[in-house]
């Protein structure tokens, strides 16, 4: 199947720093990619819909000044988490669309202290 | 009522043992049907997907899709110590669309 990347897979800030995530489609293109955060044993939340070229979709209660969303390329979306708090220490997972198909990255476990 | 619903378990079976993992949907819409294994602090993986409905087989793990009962399987043959993950059914209207997840299903397959 086709290969999600994500960089960097941990990262550990401090309260009030930012902090960006990359997202990269390795053998595809993706003109569409989407954010997802989960919680410890939930299930993924969908944040955000990251079309190339124009402005993500943001689902209801996410807050779109503090996750930044980015897709510059077919190949790349970055996700920039604003003024991180404690709050927002979770576990981050992309995922690129190839046709019909959704693959994820490997995930990045952000840790606000 | 959710979109798409999957008892979280925990699910725990002795090594060979044959493994039914279950979701239901409410959206008659979906037509594109996809099994993910998660391991712990990983992304998800792709195991299985299936356009519409029928059977789809590969390896030791079959998937299902009975769209008149809004009903998904997936089977797991043989199962194995290294089985034991979470596994997320997600499912799609169509290819443009965004996939609803089930809340994951934990295995451990005992040996």
């Amino acid at each position: 199947g086709a290969v999600v990347s994500q960089h960097p897979s941990r990262v550990i800030c401090k309260s009030g720093t930012s902090v960006k995530i990359e997202c990269r489609s390795l053998d595809f293109q993706a003109t569409t990619m989407f954010w997802y955060r989960q919680f410890p044993k939930k299930s993924l939340m969908l944040m955000a819909t990251s079309n190339e070229g124009s402005k993500a979709t943001y689902e209801q209660g996410v807050e779109k000044d503090k996750f930044l969303i980015n897709h510059a390329s077919l190949t790349l979306s970055t996700l920039t988490v604003t003024s991180a708090h404690p709050e927002d220490s979770s576990f981050y997972i992309c995922s690129a669309r190839d046709n019909a198909e959704q693959f994820f990255g490997p995930g990045t476990r952000l840790t606000v202290l | 009522q959710k979109e798409v619903e999957q008892d979280p378990g925990p699910l725990s079976v002795p090594e060979g043992a044959i493994v039914s993992l279950n979701c239901t949907y409410s959206n008659s819409a979906f037509q594109y049907f996809m099994w993910y294994r998660q391991y712990s602090r990983k992304g998800p993986e792709l195991l299985m997907y299936t356009y519409s409905s029928g059977n789809k087989e590969d390896g030791r793990f079959t998937a299902q899709v009975d769209k008149s009962s809004k009903y998904i399987s997936l089977f797991i043959r043989d199962s194995q110590p290294s089985d034991s993950a979470t596994y997320l059914c997600a499912m799609s209207v169509s290819t443009g669309n965004q996939f609803y997840f089930g809340t994951g299903t934990s295995l451990t397959v005992i040996p």
